[in-house]
């Protein structure tokens, strides 16, 4: 059974530190791994998604990798600000379309 | 304005009580599923579908029931069987096919008292 980890489970930084959120899997046979953020109370908002024959891929400040093999993910934030602050979820796809996913790091950015 | 819709925001019902809730999409997407969130936990899935008049279950789909009838629509209902009803609802749809993204709505809160 597919099961995700994400560590740690919180982290506080000060404004403008670059900083890393990782993931992990236990079975390398996944589709894709798709990074997530959400605010309080709200929906999720898809950030990055990696295909299983990516090793990353970027947005902005945003840059996820993913390294099947050893079942890790990283998601790097350049330069980090307030509004940063939120909950980062990571989810794999396994196999008949279900996504499985990680508890979540919750990032607070300390002005 | 493309995406999901999740009515209402906000829910309340007494034990005992059928509810359904509402998921919308206009991103013409094939799929579409539901999920559970609770404190300290990850998503969990409940109902998805990948075409009109079908769906599976999830890995938590006890208590729950889903219809499929048109392509845009998913709507849940919790029924009274759901032993632990109150949570956060959360709708997504994406296209068919394992390389696509999956998009969520709002969330719906439900709370059972």
């Amino acid at each position: 059974k597919q099961e995700v980890t994400q560590i740690p489970a919180a982290l506080s930084v000060p404004e403008g530190e670059n900083l890393v959120l990782n993931c992990s899997f236990t079975d390398s046979a996944i589709y894709n791994l798709q990074w997530f953020r959400q605010d309080p109370g709200k929906g999720l908002t898809s950030l990055l998604l990696i295909q299983s024959s990516q090793r990353e891929q970027t947005s902005g400040r945003l840059n996820a990798s993913l390294d099947k093999s050893s079942g890790r993910s990283t998601l790097y934030i350049a330069a980090s600000q307030p509004g940063d602050s939120a909950t980062y979820l990571c989810a794999v796809k396994t196999g008949s379309e279900k996504l499985v996913f990680g508890k979540g790091t919750k990032l607070t950015v300390n002005p | 304005d493309g995406g999901i819709t999740q009515s209402p925001k906000y829910l309340f019902r007494k034990e005992g009580q059928n509810v359904t809730l509402s998921c919308e999409q206009n991103l013409n997407h094939d799929a579409m599923y539901w999920y559970r969130q609770d404190p300290g936990q990850g998503l969990r899935l409940i109902y998805y579908s990948q075409i009109v008049n079908d769906f599976q279950k999830g890995d938590i789909a006890e208590g729950y029931s889903v219809s499929r009838e048109k392509k845009e629509s998913f709507p849940l209902t919790v029924t009274s069987a759901q032993k632990n009803p109150t949570a956060f609802y959360l709708c997504a749809s994406s296209m068919a096919g394992s390389s696509y993204e999956q998009y969520f709505g709002p969330g719906t809160r439900l709370t059972v008292t």
